[in-house]
């Protein structure tokens, strides 16, 4: 069973479209986050998630919008997509947020998203 | 601020040889310290880390890392290489708090000679 799940794995479209991409984990973990990896393979938080309450909030455009439906979903919405934004996105989650700065993250294994 | 530097973007040796990648890192408090291993393809998987406690750290597929307080540094060692260890390495910090985040390295890419 995969721990954390994304879809799509390789997510291609046009300027200016918004897009969506889930994220979902069965570990029971509290704690979801999105991140983004660029091609020099550079890893940086965008969000963080903990029980459904945004608490990690790094400095992003507002075209990105998660939502967390419920604890073990954690999706991504992106809007008027620029050329910028193409990269790879990793959901991950751990267990708790408070202790959880120790807690090892689980990641998901990545949306490769490329804007055209 | 907490900060890592990760020196070497590649690093290369030859299959059986010793495998040493360097982090340094910067931190106001005591730090927690992780190391990440990143196969081709796919997402990050969690080596060894450090929290409080034994400083040196062991972690899976023989990697282990040594937390220097007085060197500021967590670098990761393996004794013999494989050709399996090839994939991107990610050193990161953080600290104890509520919504306190994980602060990941540059990457070094850890390549293996036959």
């Amino acid at each position: 069973d995969t721990a954390v799940s994304q879809t799509p794995k390789y997510l291609v479209t046009q300027m200016g479209n918004d897009k969506s991409i889930k994220c979902e984990q069965n570990l029971g973990h509290d704690t979801m986050y999105w991140y983004k990896q660029d091609s020099k393979k550079f890893l940086k938080i965008m969000f963080s998630y903990n029980n459904k309450e945004l608490i990690i909030n790094e400095t992003v455009p507002n075209r990105f919008s998660p939502k967390s439906p419920d604890k073990a979903h954690l999706n991504l919405h992106i809007n008027s997509l620029e050329l910028g934004d193409s990269a790879v996105y990793f959901c991950a989650s751990s267990q708790d947020v408070v202790s959880g700065s120790s807690d090892t993250q689980y990641f998901g294994p990545g949306t490769r998203l490329t804007v055209l | 601020a907490q900060s890592v530097t990760q020196l070497g973007s590649h690093v290369s040796v030859s299959e059986g040889a010793l495998v040493l990648l360097r982090c340094n890192y910067s931190s106001s408090v005591p730090p927690y310290l992780f190391w990440y291993v990143q196969y081709p393809n796919q997402g990050l998987q969690l080596l060894l880390k450090y929290t409080t406690g034994a400083t040196l750290v062991k972690g899976i597929n023989g990697f282990e890392a040594e937390f220097k307080k007085s060197e500021t540094s967590f670098h990761l060692t393996k004794p013999s290489a494989h050709m399996s260890d090839a994939a991107e390495y990610f050193c990161a910090v953080s600290r104890y708090s509520s919504a306190s985040k994980i602060i990941f390295g540059s990457g070094t890419r850890l390549s293996i000679r036959p």
